[in-house]
């Protein structure tokens, strides 16, 4: 079946670290990947997506390609600050022309101290 | 634009009674999906709806049951309910439900149950 796994946290880094969490994946053909941050008290926003393989998503400092050989989607960023303390969270969504279900990894805490 | 919109944000509900929770997706979106977020078990998809049907379902009891209108808002609804039912359940709209239309989440109802 489709999954998707996370490296676990909470990762603890200082500011203006180098961040990367890591995400592979198990899907039938080709599936959408997707980063989805969450602050406290809130629901999921969408940081970046790829749809086929090779493809890299980026927004605002955070970027990810989609490696087919691997069946990975790791998450990266130069720079971190503390605003990015959050939670992350991988998904895919199956190769489909009729549904968006998305499958979620578990989640991983990043704490950015100043 | 407005967002995804969901009410109420907090319930407190007892064991056995019923629920029933609301979403406004972002304007133009006929999609429609239902997660349910805990500690335990993550983020688990609970339905999706679109023009009024259900698409998918997840791997939930028939307690949990759902319903979009024709202006796309979305209801969903919990029977007799039990102390594992209390979460965070979070609403998301998109375009379409095909697979590469990121989903667009709201804040969430957070449910519990005494």
């Amino acid at each position: 079946g489709n999954s998707v796994t996370q490296m676990e946290g909470p990762v603890t880094l200082s500011e203006e670290a180098f961040l990367t969490i890591n995400c592979t994946y198990t899907a039938t053909g080709y599936p959408s990947l997707f980063w989805y941050v969450q602050y406290p008290g809130e629901g999921l926003q969408l940081l970046l997506k790829a749809t086929k393989a090779d493809d890299k998503g980026s927004n605002k400092g955070f970027e990810a390609t989609y490696r087919k050989e691997t069946t990975s989607f790791h998450l990266e960023k130069g720079s971190v600050q503390v605003s990015d303390s959050a939670v992350y969270f991988c998904a895919l969504s199956p190769l489909s022309s009729n549904t968006g279900k998305l499958i979620f990894g578990q989640g991983t805490t990043l704490q950015v101290k100043p | 634009k407005a967002g995804v919109t969901q009410t109420p944000r907090y319930l407190i509900k007892t064991r056995g009674q019923q629920v029933t929770l609301s979403c406004s997706p972002i304007s133009g979106h006929r999609s429609v999906s239902w997660y349910q977020q805990t500690p335990g078990q993550g983020l688990q998809f609970l339905f999706e709806y679109f023009s009024e049907t259900q698409r998918n379902k997840g791997n939930f009891p028939g307690r949990f049951s759902g319903r979009q209108f024709s202006n796309s808002r979305s209801e969903m609804n919990v029977s007799t309910l039990e102390l594992g039912d209390s979460a965070l359940y979070l609403c998301a709209s998109s375009l379409s439900p095909a697979g590469n239309q990121p989903q667009h989440f709201g804040d969430g109802t957070r449910l519990s149950i005494l």
